[in-house]
């Protein structure tokens, strides 16, 4: 079974609808990530989380939010979506501390607004 | 200014043929590099990681160069496989990441 799991792993909606994405990991690491990735571009972090309690902005957090449910699941959500938001969504985990933490990613999810 | 900057690629390369990918990082306070591998628009997956004294994994050798803020990949005997988007990251000193847009290698027969 796959450590971060994410769902849907494809989705198709309309300019206005709301989305959530949702992420949950059986690695049992504290931090959670939310990226998303343009193509020929790299990772754009949107939101991350050091624990439950600690929910942070990334660079490109306006129109979307987040939820920390609980150790293993965060959730992405895009309030009114528009076609800008067309993307490839990864979600990814590590743990705690400075140092050199590998980021174990999901499968991502792919996102197109119509 | 990006804050991490990689060569824009494409590589293609035969088979065989020795290959390097430049980064470059613009915040000094930087804690830890790291080189990913994505293969065709799924998730990266570490490759390795980048030390102070350099480190080495089979074909694959990793440089940092702190006073310059650069830090190198060089795949030896490039194989087919290899085939992929390198992306650079540095993560900082409050614990995020920032990638890099990727090169893109080719490696043809």
């Amino acid at each position: 079974d796959a450590d971060v799991t994410q769902t849907p792993r494809n989705r198709i909606t309309k300019t206005g609808k709301r989305i959530m994405l949702e992420c949950s990991q059986t690695k049992g690491h504290d931090r959670m990530y939310w990226y998303r990735q343009d193509p020929g571009l790299g990772l754009r972090l949107i939101y991350y989380s050091f624990d439950v309690k600690d929910i942070n902005k990334g660079e490109i957090s306006d129109g979307y939010s987040v939820s920390r449910q609980a150790q293993a699941k965060f959730s992405l959500s895009l309030e009114s979506a528009i076609p800008n938001q067309t993307a490839l969504y990864f979600c990814a985990t590590s743990v705690s501390g400075l140092g050199y933490n590998e980021q174990f990613f999901g499968p991502g999810t792919r996102l197109t607004v119509l | 200014r990006k804050e991490v900057e990689q060569d824009p690629g494409p590589f293609n390369v035969p088979e065989g043929a020795t290959v390097a990918f430049n980064c470059t990082y613009s915040n000094s306070a930087s804690q830890s590099f790291f080189w990913y591998r994505q293969d065709c628009r799924k998730e990266p997956k570490l490759l390795m990681s980048v030390y102070s004294s350099g480190n080495e994994d089979g074909r694959f050798t990793a440089q940092l160069n702190r006073a310059s803020q650069y830090i190198s990949l060089l795949i030896r005997d490039s194989k087919l496989s290899d085939s992929a988007t390198y992306l650079c990251v540095v993560k900082g000193n409050a614990g995020k990441s920032t990638f890099g847009d990727g090169t893109t290698l080719t490696v043809k027969p």
